[in-house]
């Protein structure tokens, strides 16, 4: 069946440092993946999108790679935030049947410790 | 800024009974979304919505659940008879558009709602 896969555990980083989290898929190859953020109780909020053809998408502190070989994808964010500390999912269409159906990951939570 | 925008935010109910939880996505969005996260579990798909009917839907979008817009601006999830196991917040989220990569599309960035949390007694 097809998956996504995050760390569950949680990432611990001291603030300036840059944070790296990673998504795994399998047995499927996704035209896009999203990254979205989450706090405790509220929605997801969408932070970037990357396409299959694009190996590398940028946006102020966050950067998203995007490896089609080995089906993954990094999320990185730079000189981070003790205000960075949330859950964040990585996200794409999985086929169900006929249909793509948007999947989301468990999510990693960070924890930027100041 | 806009934003999507849930009623109620908290809903408790007995087992059994009906339940409609109401959303008002962004005005000029055309595509509506609903998923549920049971607490401590990832965010999951339940049903997308286009021009006034289901796109897709989830194996958990089973008999119980129906979706409808009712007018311009509402877009609602009915759950007829809950369970127990339908504790979970459950999120509306809309995007303006799908995009497009040869013959698959795949949805565009997505906004969501604070949440409905459900439950259920």
């Amino acid at each position: 069946s097809q998956k996504i896969e995050q760390n569950s555990e949680a990432l611990n980083i001291q603030e300036g440092k840059t944070a790296t989290l990673t998504c795994n898929y399998t047995n499927y190859s996704p035209a896009y993946l999203q990254w979205y953020r989450q706090d405790p109780g509220r929605g997801p909020v969408f932070l970037l999108l990357i396409r299959e053809n694009e190996k590398e998408k940028r946006k102020e502190r966050l950067k998203v790679t995007f490896d089609t070989t080995l089906k993954q994808s990094l999320f990185h964010i730079t000189a981070s935030q003790p205000a960075d500390s949330a859950t964040y999912l990585c996200a794409l269409d999985i086929k169900s049947g006929g249909s793509y159906i948007p999947t989301f990951g468990r999510g990693t939570s960070l924890i930027v410790h100041p | 800024e806009p934003e999507v925008t849930q009623t109620p935010s908290h809903q408790v109910t007995q087992m059994g009974q009906e339940v409609i939880l109401r959303c008002v996505p962004i005005s000029n969005h055309l595509y509506f979304y609903w998923y549920r996260q049971i607490l401590g579990q990832k965010v999951e798909f339940l049903v997308s919505f286009y021009n006034n009917e289901i796109s897709e839907k989830s194996e958990i979008f089973d008999d119980q659940f129906s979706v409808e817009r009712p007018d311009g601006s509402n877009f609602t999830l009915k759950i007829r008879s809950t369970k127990l196991e339908d504790s979970a917040m459950y999120f509306c989220a809309s995007s303006e558009s799908r995009l497009l990569s040869g013959v698959r599309s795949s949805y565009n960035e997505q906004f969501f709602g604070p949440g409905t949390r459900l439950t259920v007694l």
